[in-house]
């Protein structure tokens, strides 16, 4: 079993759908992180979270540590939005390591 | 730069050649981290840098994959002896400190094919 794990794994919208990309992992984190990958381009950092809500602009991200569960949300969604979503956890283990243990990914695509 | 570069963009190999992979920073990012994108598959964790120093290269695959980075600045991600395998996108990102709450800066990677 991974350590994150998304779902789901593809996602077809229709544009101005309300959208919701979950992420459940199983370790113990310092934060949270969502990211973005247009196809072909780089990755973007969506957000960085260790406790509650972010918002920028149509995007909502939420996180609850005790459940350790965290949702991406994206309002009004628009063609634009199409991409991979990826859900990044960085591991509290007490030592030097600050890897990112990621997720595999949710393929969203936005149809007109 | 206003952003994490990396270079070549892309870079064509023959198997069994070495390649070198570069990464400049943003300016002032004390923490380096290298990752790799297979086709189809999802990030790869591969080496982390505290300023010059690698608190943690448990990612790295085989003893055929280092790094370095000098002057707290850019880092070179060495192959030797490429394999196919190592056909991938590698990503270079950076974050102000350490601390895990330090929002992290990717480069738009390197994309590598070994023929």
């Amino acid at each position: 079993k991974n350590e994150v794990e998304q779902s789901p794994q593809n996602l077809t919208a229709q544009e101005g759908e309300f959208i919701t990309i979950n992420c459940s992992y199983s370790v113990g984190i310092s934060a949270l992180h969502w990211l973005q990958q247009h196809p072909g381009g780089g990755i973007v950092s969506l957000f960085m979270l260790s406790s509650g809500k972010k918002k920028h602009g149509r995007l909502i991200a939420t996180i609850n540590i005790q459940e350790k569960h965290s949702s991406l949300h994206i309002t009004a969604s628009h063609p634009r939005d199409s991409a991979v979503y990826i859900c990044a956890v960085r591991s509290r283990n007490g030592g030097a390591t600050n890897k990112l243990i990621f997720g595999t990914g949710t393929l969203l695509a936005v149809q007109p | 730069g206003a952003g994490v570069s990396q270079s070549p963009s892309n870079k064509v190999t023959e198997k069994g050649k070495d390649v070198e992979l570069r990464c400049d920073p943003i300016s002032g990012h004390t923490a380096l981290y290298w990752y790799r994108q297979s086709l189809g598959q999802g990030l790869e964790f591969l080496i982390y840098f505290q300023g010059n120093s690698a608190p943690d290269k448990s990612g790295l695959p085989s003893d055929r994959f280092s790094a370095e980075r000098t002057g707290g600045s850019v880092s070179t991600l060495t192959i030797q002896r490429t394999q196919q395998e190592d056909s991938a996108v590698y990503l270079c990102a950076s974050s102000l400190a350490w601390r895990g709450n330090s929002p992290l800066h990717f480069g738009n990677g390197t994309r590598l094919t070994v023929t």
